[in-house]
């Protein structure tokens, strides 16, 4: 079966700093990988995508994702965190017009 | 604002009752998707509908259903509640299938008592 691992529950970042979320998929075929960011009391938003193509994609808010097809991975990164990212993040994978999610990794920033 | 709108907000109800929640997608959106979350289950998905037609199937239980209707619009029907169901239930809208992104609506909060 299709699906993705998020291996950290927690992720801690001062303000400022770098900001990576980590995401493992097992899929078999091409993979269509996801982001998805959820804010507390709200529905999931739409941060990025990977299709194909470029292996660096580019998403809303300076979100950015790496596609590694020799490691299996698609993490999320943002090169400065601010304390308003601090949310829960999705990493999810389509198939058969499934969308299956990872469990989520919540990610707090500290002023 | 994602443009698709879920009714009601909230509903508390009692065990073995039905309840039904209500999905309008996003202008031009031919999709539909419901989701629960859960502490336990985590974001599972249960359902697509593309222009009233069933597409996929995720893990729904029996004494759920869903329909999507000539407007578009979707109804997730919950019957025999059990404690067990009171989770939060996403509709999600996209243009089709596969690789096109969906949009979340804001949820409706079910509480089983």
């Amino acid at each position: 079966a299709q699906s993705v691992a998020q291996p950290e529950d927690q992720v801690n970042v001062a303000e400022g700093n770098p900001l990576t979320v980590k995401c493992t998929y097992s899929v078999s075929g091409n993979p269509y990988l996801f982001w998805y960011v959820q804010y507390p009391n709200r529905g999931l938003q739409f941060l990025l995508k990977y299709i194909t193509g470029d292996n660096l994609v580019k998403g809303s808010y300076g979100f950015e994702a790496e596609f590694n097809k020799s490691q299996t991975s698609f993490h999320l990164k943002k090169p400065s965190a601010l304390v308003s990212d601090s949310a829960l993040y999705f990493c999810a994978v389509t198939y058969d017009y499934k969308l299956s999610f990872g469990a989520g990794t919540t990610v707090t920033v500290r002023a | 604002d994602s443009g698709v709108t879920q009714t009601p907000k909230h509903l508390i109800t009692a065990t073995g009752q039905r309840v039904t929640l209500r999905c309008s997608p996003r202008s031009g959106d031919l999709s539909v998707y419901w989701y629960q979350q859960s502490l336990d289950q985590g974001l599972q998905f249960l359902i697509q509908y593309y222009n009233g037609e069933e597409r996929a199937k995720g893990n729904i239980l029996e004494r759920f259903s869903a329909q999507q209707f000539p407007d578009l619009h979707s109804e997730l029907n919950l019957s025999s509640l059990e404690l067990g169901d009171s989770a939060l239930y996403f509709c999600a809208s996209s243009v089709g299938g596969g690789v096109y992104e969906q949009y979340f609506g804001p949820g409706t909060r079910l509480t089983v008592t």
